[in-house]
């Protein structure tokens, strides 16, 4: 069974642009999380969608979007970048949204902005 | 709200020794799950092992362990037999009650050394 696949794995960025990450999870996973990784933050919630509706959303500026497709497949975007923004994106697909379904990760988009 | 709190920074094992890295969560929901994550230097989050609130007997996964004490709000891990290929960051999470995000602890890097 493949694993949980992110798009790109690397990215440079200017302030001010925009940028797409592309995540596909398990099949047969329902649940997407995504998660922002940084040196002085550590690992942040950024939001969840199950069956594409959003079901939750970390404590991030409105700058920060995302959506599910029918497929299960997510994508975040991130507008207006700032150099803040620099980090280790993760997603995570699990099979349900309940408490107990373990979260498997991909292997991480590392977006840079200069 | 939850936490989850790691209090080693960074710790150090002789190959083939046992290691225990410490882990305890604040939660006033009495549904809830725990996970630990190894991360390498590669940046992806690998599933280690999971331990459910309801779950009378510690978790066990190939040399992987749990040692869950419930009154105690501890999770520690337990690697038998260390490998140099364990050298990596470890993360203990949990997921609570409605909540349908993973909230992290700061992290533990584990240095095996030969």
């Amino acid at each position: 069974k493949a694993g949980v696949t992110q798009t790109p794995r690397y990215l440079i960025k200017t302030r001010g642009q925009q940028v797409t990450l592309s995540c596909s999870p398990i099949s047969g996973h329902r649940s997407v999380s995504w998660y922002q990784q940084t040196p002085g933050q550590g690992l942040q919630f950024l939001f969840e969608y199950f069956s594409e509706t959003q079901r939750n959303k970390g404590n991030f500026p409105g700058r920060f979007s995302g959506r599910q497709f029918s497929n299960s497949r997510s994508e975040m975007n991130v507008s207006t970048l700032e150099l803040g923004d620099s980090a280790l994106y993760l997603c995570a697909s699990s099979r349900t949204d309940l408490t107990y379904n373990e979260q498997f990760f991909g292997p991480g988009t590392r977006l840079t902005v200069l | 709200a939850q936490k989850i709190t790691q209090t080693q920074p960074g710790m150090f094992v002789q190959e083939k020794e046992a290691v225990t890295l410490d882990c305890t969560y604040d939660t006033s929901d009495q549904s809830y799950g725990l996970f630990w994550y190894k991360q390498p230097s590669s940046g992806e989050m690998i599933f280690l092992i999971y331990q459910g609130s309801y779950d009378e007997q510690n978790a066990t996964e190939g040399r992987y362990s749990l040692n869950f004490q419930k009154a105690r709000k501890s999770a520690n891990l337990v690697i038998s037999a260390s490998q140099l290929g364990d050298s990596a960051m470890y993360f203990c999470a949990m997921r609570a009650g409605s909540a349908r995000q993973l909230t992290f602890g700061s992290g533990t890097q584990l240095t095996v050394l030969p």
